[in-house]
């Protein structure tokens, strides 16, 4: 049982390239999320989907895509990658309970560097 | 809007002192707040949530909404207590869409 495994784990692109983080899951969840990490900002929600086929606006949505064709899959991405995207972006997935709550499963996360 | 406040950003503690992570935060609603704990090499997962109201690896957290504040304590640190914490909110009955995270603070164990 894998948990959420995100690919790849490092990547490095130049100013412009394009790129897509794939995020997998095996626990048949329903909810996904994207998330950045970077340094005194703590993590800042995406995108994120509830659902096969939906996605939705986190907080900081500029710059990236996302899909969700699969309900087992969710991808990132970013079509021409700046500076400012250097980050830690971390994909996590939860279930659905009458109570809205379900805790948060991350994956180990992708260190991206745009140059 | 919804805020957290880590105001430690590092924290160093000697192995057996006691251990104290603040949180406060910004609410209007009824919070429901986290503790989320990363160690080295190792996920981001979920250490503590305040309504469960338990002590895990001998952690303890008490929401305090007079001082708008979900601290994170432990009596006698230990090494592998060493890790980077992050507190986070969400008004109750919300989805994850709606956590808000702390900066994180980085909790430092000096043998």
């Amino acid at each position: 049982n894998a948990g959420v495994t995100q690919t790849p784990k490092f990547r490095v692109l130049k100013t412009g390239q394009s790129m897509t983080l794939l995020c997998a899951q095996d626990m048949n969840h329903e909810y996904m999320y994207w998330y950045r990490q970077d340094p005194g900002m703590g993590l800042r929600l995406i995108h994120y989907s509830v659902g096969e086929g939906t996605t939705a606006k986190g907080e900081v949505p500029d710059g990236y895509n996302v899909s969700r064709l699969k309900k087992q899959n969710f991808l990132l991405g970013l079509e021409s990658a700046a500076p400012s995207q250097t980050s830690v972006y971390f994909c996590a997935s939860s279930g659905r309970t009458p109570m809205r709550w379900e805790k948060l499963f991350f994956g180990s996360g992708t260190q991206l560097s745009v140059l | 809007a919804q805020r957290v406040t880590q105001p430690e950003k590092l924290l160093s503690v000697f192995k057996g002192a006691p251990v104290e992570l603040k949180c406060n935060y910004s609410y209007s609603g009824s919070p429901e707040l986290f503790w989320y704990v990363q160690y080295s090499r190792q996920r981001l997962q979920l250490l503590l949530r305040h309504i469960s109201r338990e002590s895990i690896k001998g952690f303890t957290a008490d929401l305090n909404k007079g001082e708008t504040s979900f601290h994170l304590k432990k009596p006698f640190a230990q090494e592998e207590d060493s890790a980077m914490y992050y507190c986070a909110l969400n008004g109750a009955n919300f989805g994850n869409e709606k956590l808000t995270f702390g900066t994180g603070t980085r909790l430092t164990i000096i043998p």
